[in-house]
């Protein structure tokens, strides 16, 4: 199957700083990325969506000044969190559907993100 | 978006048919049924996804019923690889659909050796 790649896989940051995280799409293009949230034994929480060239869709509840996403190609999108606090300690995981075929969407291995 | 009903968990013994339900009963008639399932601090993965009709695939079966307000996903032996999350998610299709999907609470299915 199709793979998306996400980077880094844990990161660890100072509060107040801001940590970028990277969604690629490997073998396939994707118009549409999506962009998820995971608290500790909790379900996945769509955060946004982002479509390539244009600016993304937030969910109700999200502040798109905290959470910057750009999806400047086909195959990569982008997630910075700005000036982290410790309660944006979470797992974040991106998503992409590839555009061409099929109808699933497949997942990054998620990124670990830790705020101290 | 349409709503998906899970057990909170579920177990099973290893080699063994596991039976997950789901209920839909708000589903429309342009919702698909996809199951997905997460493995412990990776990302999701897909399993399956039906319309109307039964489907089966090299990890699973999904077994639709005859008014699409419940589905079930069969794992036909289970291994201590298949513990998991497993999610059933509708997802509308259509021209002008973004493809997102909203994730309920799953089903955490335990497998014993």
């Amino acid at each position: 199957g199709a793979v998306v790649s996400q980077h880094p896989s844990r990161v660890i940051c100072k509060s107040g700083t801001s940590v970028k995280i990277e969604c690629r799409s490997l073998d396939f293009q994707a118009t549409t990325m999506f962009w998820y949230r995971q608290f500790p034994k909790q379900s996945l929480m769509l955060m946004a969506t982002s479509n390539e060239g244009s600016k993304a869709t937030y969910e109700q509840g999200v502040e798109k000044d905290k959470f910057l996403i750009n999806h400047a190609s086909l195959t990569l999108s982008t997630l910075t969190v700005t000036s982290a606090h410790p309660e944006d300690s979470s797992f974040y995981i991106c998503s992409a559907r590839d555009r061409g075929v099929g109808t699933e969407a497949f997942f990054g291995q998620g990124t670990r993100l830790t705020v101290v | 978006d349409a709503k998906t009903t899970q057990p909170n968990s579920m177990e099973s013994n290893e080699e063994e048919p596991v039976h997950l339900p789901c209920n839909h009963s708000t589903i429309s008639g342009t919702d698909y049924i996809h199951w997905y399932r997460q493995l412990p601090s990776q990302g999701p993965e897909y399993v399956i996804h039906g319309l109307t009709s039964n489907v089966n695939n090299r990890m699973a079966s999904l077994a639709i019923a005859e008014d699409r307000k419940s589905s079930t996903l069969i794992l036909h032996r289970a291994t201590l690889r298949d513990a998991a999350v497993y999610y059933c998610i509708l997802r509308p299709h259509g021209s002008g659909n973004t493809g997102k999907l909203i994730f309920g609470q799953g089903t955490t299915l335990q497998v014993k050796p």
